[in-house]
């Protein structure tokens, strides 16, 4: 079966740092690209940044850039998302996904989300 | 970075047909792909490559799309497709960036 795993919920303080992971299972993590989508309560889905564990090759939303940090290491089929000082706007769940890609000839013509972990909610309070 | 719309919420009688749209200049140039998420859980993909339905998606789900409005039009709704839908495509500005639409709420009445 084909499945991603995060870690569980985490309450942090503002400042704290924190690295959550997301662990896939029966596919080829090292091949695939790995997404990490943010959602505050109560609000829609917003991309955060993509991953190749294969080489590393990271991207990150504009919204994102400078605020969390993306690594993977794919000898152990994991891949990770990270803050260095967390704020309480960061409160919200976090969910990553698997990119898969058709290809329509040389170039990839078109792709989707599957599947989906179960989500790390994140809790930064004083 | 490009921009998806969608109607924040939509309703539906049970058994009717409901059609939740996606609308965004990306949409001209790329392909969808829809997402269910129901109360507490995960998204999950109901449609890609604008009208392919994963496996174990039921037949009243179909999707379409043409020129900046993509579609997912589910046919006799049940009250289990009760949940939020998410359209999604790669945006324009740069490649491997995605966006996502903000959400369609559908009750099933």
């Amino acid at each position: 079966e084909v499945q991603l795993v995060q870690s569980g919920a985490e309450v942090k303080k503002p400042g704290e740092s924190l690295k959550i992971s997301c662990k896939g299972s029966g596919f080829n993590f090292a091949t695939y690209w790995i997404v990490w989508v943010r959602q505050m309560p109560g609000k829609g889905l917003e991309w955060m940044g993509i991953i190749h564990p294969d080489d590393s090759d990271t991207r990150y939303s504009p919204s994102f850039q400078g605020q969390v940090s993306i690594s993977a290491d794919k000898s152990i089929n994991t891949a990770y998302l990270q803050w260095s000082s967390l704020k309480a706007s960061d409160t919200a769940m976090y969910y990553c996904t698997r990119r898969v890609d058709f290809w329509g000839g040389p170039q990839v013509e078109y792709n989707w989300f599957d599947p989906w972990g179960q989500g790390t909610l994140v809790t930064v309070s004083s | 970075s490009s921009e998806l719309t969608q109607d924040p919420a939509v309703s539906v009688a049970l058994g009717q047909t409901v059609t939740i749209t996606c609308q965004g200049d990306s949409l001209r140039s790329y392909y969808v792909s829809w997402y269910q998420q129901k109360p507490g859980q995960a998204p999950v993909v109901v449609m890609y490559g604008n009208d392919n339905r994963p496996s174990g998606i039921p037949d009243r789900f179909s999707g379409s799309s043409s020129g900046n409005t993509a579609s997912l039009t589910i046919t006799g709704a049940q009250a289990e497709d009760e949940a939020d839908y998410y359209c999604n495509s790669r945006d324009s500005t740069a490649y491997h960036h995605v966006v996502f639409g903000g959400g369609t709420k559908l009750t099933v009445l």
